[in-house]
């Protein structure tokens, strides 16, 4: 069975320009996770989306970050215009669902490089 | 403000030894607890969950989970060099099962 897939692996931009991840979950995963990690930090929850709906993103900066999720499979989640602290390790996961001890499975992560 | 915390670390355990690693989380209504292991440079990938108090058994690892006292511990048999990593433990909470995290320590097995 095939993992959490993501891409780009690397990103380097300078500050101000725009940038997109893109996150393809586990087959049959109905949740899917955005999160931001930090060095020496925990995952940072930005967003996360039930089938297309996005039940919680009270974490999300609404000014610059954006996230979608049109058909309930993959995932893409922008930032415009990005900034120097945006550097970080952006993360997908998603789990069957959201109940209990559902389980999040992580994809290998987009780092992002702000100059 | 839901909080789970770790103690950073470093923790240097000797190879064979039992390296046991704790957190402890504040909210009551908390319902399951998970262990993920992080290599550097990686995604942290699961080892293990418990929701029920009392230990729970998978190969080298034994979680311990006591509700009463609101914490959560992993503790690893027989400690390999490949043990080295950053452990995180994650917390679901009851009451809209969103996922607390914490910032992990960081677990060093000499050979």
């Amino acid at each position: 069975e095939a993992g959490v897939v993501q891409s780009p692996r690397y990103k380097i931009i300078e500050k101000k320009q725009p940038v997109a991840f893109w996150c393809n979950p586990i087959s049959g995963h109905n949740t899917l996770y955005w999160y931001r990690q930090n060095l020496g930090q925990g995952p940072e929850l930005l967003i996360r989306y039930e089938n297309e709906e996005a039940v919680d993103d009270s974490q999300l900066p609404k000014d610059r970050f954006s996230a979608e999720r049109l058909k309930g499979v993959d995932s893409t989640l922008k930032i415009q215009p990005a900034e120097l602290g945006d550097s970080a390790v952006y993360l997908c996961a998603s789990s069957l669902g959201d109940r209990g001890t559902d389980t999040q499975y992580f994809g290998p992560g987009t780092r992002l490089t702000v100059l | 403000q839901k909080e789970v915390e770790q103690n950073s670390g470093p923790l240097s355990v000797p190879e064979g030894a039992i390296a046991s690693l704790n957190c402890t989380y504040s909210d009551r209504g908390s319902q399951s607890f998970f262990w993920y292991r992080q290599y550097s440079g990686k995604s942290p990938e699961l080892i293990m969950f418990i929701y029920s108090n009392g230990d729970k058994e998978d190969g080298r690892f034994t979680a311990q989970l006591n509700k009463a006292s609101q914490y959560v511990s992993l503790l690893i048999r027989d400690s390999q060099p490949s043990d080295s990593a950053t452990y995180l433990c994650a917390v679901k909470l009851g009451s809209n099962y969103q996922l607390i995290w914490g910032a992990g320590t960081k677990l060093i097995i000499k050979p």
